[in-house]
């Protein structure tokens, strides 16, 4: 089993829609999680930290449910340039490792 | 700008040659990390370093090598011993300061493909 395991893609979906990635991680030691976009052949870059109380940043939603071990990302209302690969991390306490899914490509259509 | 440097952005390797990929860093950042992407994957650890002189290795080390001599730079050697180094590799670097949150910034990173 993946330690980082997110839904598979891609995701079609036209403008103005809500859509919701789900990530699921298996190391009881992990301590920070992150959301990271990553651009075609570019590097990730951090999109936004998740916090267990759950944490929005305008049209994108972080939830932590830590007794499931489950993260997800809400983007609402989403833009052509919201297309991407979307990468759920985790970082554990021991040397700060982060640990990555295998991402969820997004593309959102005219 | 502070940031992270790597080069060159592609490198084209003969089989049986080793080749050495650049990171530099001027964010005074403690920790630095390889990482290797291929298509339709993740990102898998290669090897880090929390300080120079030190360093570690991660999940996929085997036919690599590198080196921690100046806190800024994390060049990494891959060797005729990668069966299959064709990859985008990834450096990363984070201050070490204990922030759980802290980010973790990427360089551009350096597609390899061996010939």
């Amino acid at each position: 089993r993946k330690e980082v395991e997110q839904d598979p893609g891609p995701f079609n979906v036209p403008e103005g829609a809500t859509v919701a990635f789900n990530c699921t991680y298996s190391n009881s030691a992990s301590q920070s999680f992150f959301w990271y976009r990553q651009d075609c052949r570019k590097e990730p870059k951090l999109l936004m930290s998740v916090y267990s109380s759950g944490n929005e940043d305008g049209r994108f939603t972080a939830q932590l449910n830590r007794a499931s071990q489950y993260i997800s990302l809400l983007i609402r209302d989403s833009k052509l340039s919201d297309s991407a690969t979307y990468l759920c991390v985790v970082r554990l306490n021991q040397g700060g490792k982060l640990i990555f899914g295998q991402g969820t490509e997004l593309s959102v259509k005219p | 700008d502070g940031g992270i440097t790597q080069s060159p952005k592609y490198l084209f390797r003969k089989e049986g040659q080793n080749v050495t990929l650049s990171c530099e860093q001027n964010l005074n950042h403690d920790a630095m990390y390889w990482y290797r992407q291929d298509p339709g994957q993740g990102l898998r650890l290669i090897y880090y370093s929390q300080i120079v002189n030190d360093f570690q290795k991660g999940d996929i080390a085997e036919g690599y090598s590198v080196s921690r001599e100046k806190k800024e730079s994390f060049p990494l050697t891959v060797t005729s011993a990668q069966k299959n180094p064709t990859a985008f590799y990834l450096c990363a670097s984070i201050s070490r300061g204990g922030n759980p949150i802290s980010e973790q910034f990427f360089g551009p990173g350096t597609r390899l493909t061996v010939l």
